[in-house]
């Protein structure tokens, strides 16, 4: 398998619901990204690791909670979720944090239901 | 927070159409500038990153041109085919937060008519 995969494509979960959600890259990059976008808002940053090290906590809510096991393996761990946390979760890697050098290679998402 | 804008919002063209739009950013501070294609039910992906005013990029019918002066790039797709249809991202760091950040724009929204 080639690429950034992303599991599962879609999830629904109720609101006392644990889940987690899990990304995989092939590239051998240092850095990994979880974006979200939600309904007609742009992309946005919740989180960076670089080298398994978390560089950035974009002000995201406790009830997301990110872990980087190793430079391949992205996961985020959802838990008491709210109804306006309905998204699409996408997964991003990138050789390097540096933005001037390296563009970020995107998984296919999760859309996350929250009932 | 910077604004990164695009327009327009949405385009529609027909099959051979040339076509072109816009991503603004703050000119103070210009680190990069990147593009990506999004298909519906696909991943995005990286078209270009662009880092030197002046600079132009050209991947098969699909060009950037980049103004870090002015503050803007566009985007030119000549003789549009349904397989261009996609929206069109660009995305400059937060040079207020740090060079590593993204902020993305909505998007411009094509579709190309057969």
């Amino acid at each position: 398998e080639t690429g950034v995969t992303q599991t599962p494509r879609h999830l629904v979960m109720g609101m006392t619901n644990k889940k987690s959600l899990k990304c995989e890259q092939h590239l051998g990059h240092n850095a990994m990204y979880w974006y979200k976008q939600s309904a007609k808002k742009p992309l946005e940053l919740m989180f960076v690791y670089s080298l398994e090290e978390r560089v950035e906590n974009n002000s995201v809510p406790s009830r997301f909670s990110p872990e980087c096991p190793n430079s391949s393996h992205l996961f985020l761990h959802l838990h008491t979720l709210q109804p306006e946390d309905s998204a699409l979760y996408l997964c991003a890697s990138s050789q390097t944090m540096s933005v001037t050098a390296h563009e970020q290679y995107f998984g296919p998402g999760t859309r996350l239901t929250v009932t | 927070i910077l604004n990164v804008e695009q327009s327009p919002q949405s385009l529609h063209v027909q099959e051979g159409d040339s076509t072109n739009f816009t991503c603004s950013f703050p000119s103070s501070n210009f680190y990069a500038l990147h593009w990506y294609r999004w298909e519906t039910a696909k991943s995005p992906e990286a078209l270009f990153v662009m880092t030197l005013n002046g600079d132009e990029k050209k991947k098969g019918r699909i060009s950037a041109t980049l103004n870090t002066k002015e503050g803007y790039s566009y985007l030119y797709i000549k003789g549009s085919q349904p397989e261009d249809s996609a929206t069109y991202l660009c995305a400059f760091p937060d040079d207020a937060d740090s060079s590593y950040k993204l902020i993305f724009g909505s998007g411009t929204r094509l579709l190309v008519r057969p």
